[in-house]
């Protein structure tokens, strides 16, 4: 089945340790894009990418870096996490290509706790 | 800086008409799109307006005003599956989308 897988679903982790999210689609999109989602701020965008080799910086991305080596892997890494950084991340990609209705599909998220 | 406003809760009965507002504030508009998610879910995508007017898909309508920087999501014949979440987002140019902090919606029987 066609879509967006990230892993792990869940982990608890210790403050200062560095931590690497997976994302993966088979959708061939172009773009993709992390976000963060903690009660009551919606969804914030953290990094994304807009095709293979490059990467931008969102709204939030302190903390955090990625890269883009290939058209389906987006992953997310905290170098040293901080319990600040206690939330749900959700990777999204959309074909941007199509124009300008770029409907984005999500992965299931990843709920970490930084303790 | 940049936001997009929302209602944080709405509350409806089943088989009536709702509707949420989301009005915007961004360096660049390249359209306004709506997102459901439920309760341990992902967000799913429902309606995207690039252009003034109404856009309709079976239940649910969506409405964009670029001179008024607003647009709204309408839900009719509510039904208890509709409990959610809904995020309105606007793309800002580039590959960035941005997305209001959310309206739960509660459907009562």
């Amino acid at each position: 089945i066609a879509g967006i897988t990230q892993a792990p679903t869940s982990q608890i982790l210790a403050a200062g340790r560095r931590m690497t999210l997976r994302c993966t689609q088979d959708m061939r999109h172009n773009a993709m894009y992390w976000y963060r989602q903690d009660l009551g701020l919606g969804l914030r965008l953290i990094h994304y990418s807009n095709t293979a080799g490059t990467t931008g910086k969102g709204e939030v991305p302190d903390g955090y870096s990625v890269s883009r080596a290939n058209t389906d892997d987006f992953p997310l890494t905290l170098a040293s996490a901080v319990p600040s950084q206690t939330s749900v991340y959700f990777c999204a990609s959309s074909d941007s290509t199509r124009g300008e209705n770029t409907e984005a599909f999500f992965g299931q998220g990843t709920r970490l706790t930084v303790v | 800086g940049q936001s997009l406003e929302q209602p944080s809760e709405v509350t409806a009965v089943e088989g009536a008409i709702v509707q949420i507002n989301c009005t915007y504030q961004t360096s660049g508009f390249y359209g306004l799109s709506w997102y459901q998610q439920h309760d341990g879910g992902a967000p799913t995508f429902l309606s995207y307006n690039g252009l003034d007017g109404l856009e309709e898909t079976g239940r649910f309508s969506s409405f964009l005003s670029r001179s008024d920087s607003y647009g709204y999501l309408l839900l009719q014949e509510l039904q208890m599956k509709d409990s959610a979440s809904y995020f309105c987002a606007v793309r800002t140019g580039g590959f960035k989308t941005i997305f209001g902090a959310g309206t739960r919606l509660f459907v009562k029987a």
